[in-house]
């Protein structure tokens, strides 16, 4: 199995500023993924991001809104830019494992 | 596009009080159907996958049944720590992105 950890766990930010969530893994994998969860939501993917090459972002999302990183294939950071309160929501890491796919705590930001 | 729909949006029972949660899926070339447990707060955390049409798994009180259009979860003799929203998500055939529904918060009372 794989241990995910994120960064920060939690935040309160102002509109209009930007926030990086850090995400580390024990073990070095290919592929991580970005979901969001709205509250009351399932969860919903922002993109897929594979080291050495840039992020694939899903339908709504986009590059200039949620700027990804991936340094090494054991780290990801995701920017969540120019906030709005519609950004609250908890921010997911993910990686796959054998047949499985694990979860990070989350980080639950909210903006006000 | 990949379709998850799970019933019902949220379940109530009585400590020992049987039930079964639904998740139906539209997906050409199932490649699996997974099954999560999360907590409030929580990241989540995997319960099963299931791969074809028959196939059940068990864990505790939780057992996961699939046939080609859907997928039960049920819950034995629940007790209040079973208390969680069950996510239920499919892998479609030409990607590793996992498609989730909107999830049966299950809440069970001592």
């Amino acid at each position: 199995s794989a241990v995910i950890s994120q960064k920060p766990s939690r935040d309160i930010c102002q509109r209009g500023t930007s926030l990086t969530i850090q995400c580390q893994v024990d073990s070095q994998v290919t592929m991580m993924f970005w979901y969001r969860q709205q509250p009351g939501q399932s969860l919903t993917l922002i993109a897929t991001a594979n080291q050495g090459s840039e992020a694939t972002y899903e339908s709504g999302f986009v590059i200039d809104k949620f700027p990804i990183s991936r340094p090494n294939l054991t780290f990801s950071t995701l920017t969540v830019s120019n906030m709005s309160p519609e950004d609250s929501s908890i921010y997911l890491c993910s990686v796959w494992g054998h047949n499985e796919q694990f979860f990070g705590p989350g980080t639950r930001l909210t903006v006000l | 596009e990949d379709q998850v729909t799970q019933s019902p949006e949220a379940l109530r029972l009585q400590e020992g009080e049987s039930s079964s949660l639904n998740c139906s899926y539209t997906v050409s070339g199932l490649r699996g159907l997974f099954w999560y447990r999360q907590d409030p707060g929580k990241g989540p955390e995997f319960l099963f996958t299931l791969y074809s049409a028959g196939e059940e798994k068990e864990k505790e009180r939780l057992k996961a049944t699939l046939t080609k259009k859907e997928s039960f979860l049920h819950i034995t003799a629940p007790k209040p720590e079973d208390s969680a929203t069950y996510l239920c998500a499919v892998l479609g055939p030409n990607d590793y992105k996992l498609s989730f529904g909107a999830g049966t918060t299950v809440t069970v009372r001592a």
